[in-house]
């Protein structure tokens, strides 16, 4: 069965540090990656999310980045921190090409940047 | 393009009583709809889709949408809600047949309170 594993699960982090989390599926091949944010009180945000090794697409200009170095992991980074990044961050997996499938989230990421 | 609106922020009903939380959707293309449910601090957990099949749907945890085409809505029910039922619930969209990208598009998000 298809497994996605995200960590860590908590961190807090100055402003002006770096950040990288990340995100691994097991059980499956080429799978559509996603990166969302959730701030206080708020929806869902798409970040970015990848069809395949090397391929990012961005959703909203901000001050994070990710990539994709292997199939099936999928990392979101940050050189410098802001306040404004804190915030649960989810990773999500589908089958490629398989819109009904729908998604298939990790456990996620509380981020609290001070 | 496709958009979800999911009308209440906060619904709060009492234990036993019926749960109705709602989703209007709005796309050009046949669409795949999906009620996702979080409990805090956890990722979002899938409790129904539909598909273009039956027009109506059970999920888990004795859960229910209908699809209506003519109203755009898919709201979701639950006939009795138990404690455990309190948490975020997010209704979510995406085009029938959206190729590589899979992309869903999701509602504001409804909190759930159940009171004893």
């Amino acid at each position: 069965s298809q497994t996605i594993h995200q960590w860590p699960a908590t961190l807090v982090q100055p402003v002006g540090s770096p950040l990288s989390l990340e995100c691994t599926v097991e059980g499956t091949s080429n799978p559509n990656l996603y990166w969302y944010r959730q701030a206080a009180g708020r929806g869902l945000q798409l970040l970015f999310y990848s069809v395949g090794i090397g391929q990012i697409s961005s959703e909203v200009p901000q001050n994070l980045s990710a990539s994709r170095p292997q199939d099936r992991q999928f990392i979101l980074s940050s050189k410098k921190l802001l306040l404004s990044d804190s915030g649960f961050y989810l990773c999500a997996w589908s089958a490629l090409g398989q819109g009904y499938g729908g998604y298939t989230f990790g456990s996620g990421t509380r981020l609290t940047v001070v | 393009a496709q958009s979800v609106t999911q009308l209440g922020s906060h619904v709060s009903v009492s234990e036993g009583a019926l749960v109705l939380l709602r989703c209007n959707y709005s796309s050009s293309v046949p669409p795949y709809l999906f009620w996702y449910v979080q409990y805090p601090n956890q990722g979002l957990q899938l409790l129904l889709k539909y598909t273009s099949a039956a027009t109506l749907v059970k999920g888990i945890n004795g859960f229910e949408a209908e699809f209506k085409k003519s109203e755009t809505s898919f709201h979701l029910t639950k006939p009795s809600a138990h404690m455990s039922d309190a948490a975020e619930y997010f209704c979510a969209v995406t085009a029938a047949g959206s190729g590589n990208t899979g992309k869903l598009i999701f509602g504001q998000g409804t909190t759930l309170q159940v009171k004893p």
